[in-house]
């Protein structure tokens, strides 16, 4: 079955330093994925999406993600972290019936001053 | 410009009353979806409806009705039988396509609370 991990909860990281979130996937074909941002009470907004093609995929805000099949990972960056990032983010894979994503337990992340 | 709106932001049920959360977009999109988001659960799928007159259970339909009369408007009613309703709801749209997926597009979001 498909399914999509985020194995951190929760990160902290000061503010200009760099970020990397981390998702893994479980998906038998090539996999459709996304990355999420939430700001508390709001919905979600789009960063960016990995269909196929190079796999190092750009993002708005300044965000990137890379694709690696052989680890089934998409683990999200980002080289200096601003106040501003501080939110949560969900790791999401497109599941075989067509449309529906499948989304991982999210990341919160804080950040310090 | 485009978008998806949900309301109320805000909603109170009492014991026993069911409640309509709408949802509605102007983005031309077939597709909608409806999730539950609980802390520390991500988010859960309720119903999706690819086409008009038609939609789908999704893994916790339990307690919770839709329909879809209208391109346009995906409501969600959430229903006396559901015994934990206290959530935040989003619903979303998409393009459909019959292979793979396209970025599912979301609401700001209905928190709904028990009176």
């Amino acid at each position: 079955a498909q399914s999509v991990t985020q194995p951190d909860i929760h990160i902290t990281v000061s503010e200009g330093a760099s970020l990397e979130l981390r998702c893994n996937y479980s998906y038998g074909a090539t996999p459709y994925l996304f990355w999420y941002v939430q700001s508390p009470g709001q919905g979600l907004q789009l960063l960016l999406k990995y269909f196929s093609g190079d796999t190092l995929v750009q993002g708005i805000k300044g965000f990137e993600a890379e694709f690696k099949r052989s680890q089934s990972s998409f683990n999200l960056r980002k080289p200096s972290v601003h106040w501003s990032d501080a939110a949560e983010y969900f790791c999401a894979v497109g599941s075989y019936q067509g449309g529906k994503l499948i989304f991982g337990q999210g990341t919160e992340l804080s950040v310090k001053p | 410009d485009g978008g998806i709106t949900q309301s109320p932001k805000y909603l109170f049920r009492k014991e026993g009353q069911n409640v309509t959360l709408s949802c509605e977009q102007n983005l031309n999109h077939d597709a909608m979806y409806w999730y539950r988001q609980d802390p520390g659960q991500g988010l859960r799928l309720i119903y999706y409806s690819q086409i008009v007159n038609d939609f789908q259970k999704g893994d916790i339909a339990e307690g919770y009705s839709v329909s879809r009369e209208k391109k346009e408007s995906f409501p969600l009613t959430v229903t006396s039988a559901q015994k934990n309703p206290t959530a935040f709801y989003l619903c979303a749209s998409s393009i459909v396509e019959v292979w793979g997926n396209q970025p599912q597009h979301f609401g700001d979001g209905t928190r709904l609370s028990i009176l």
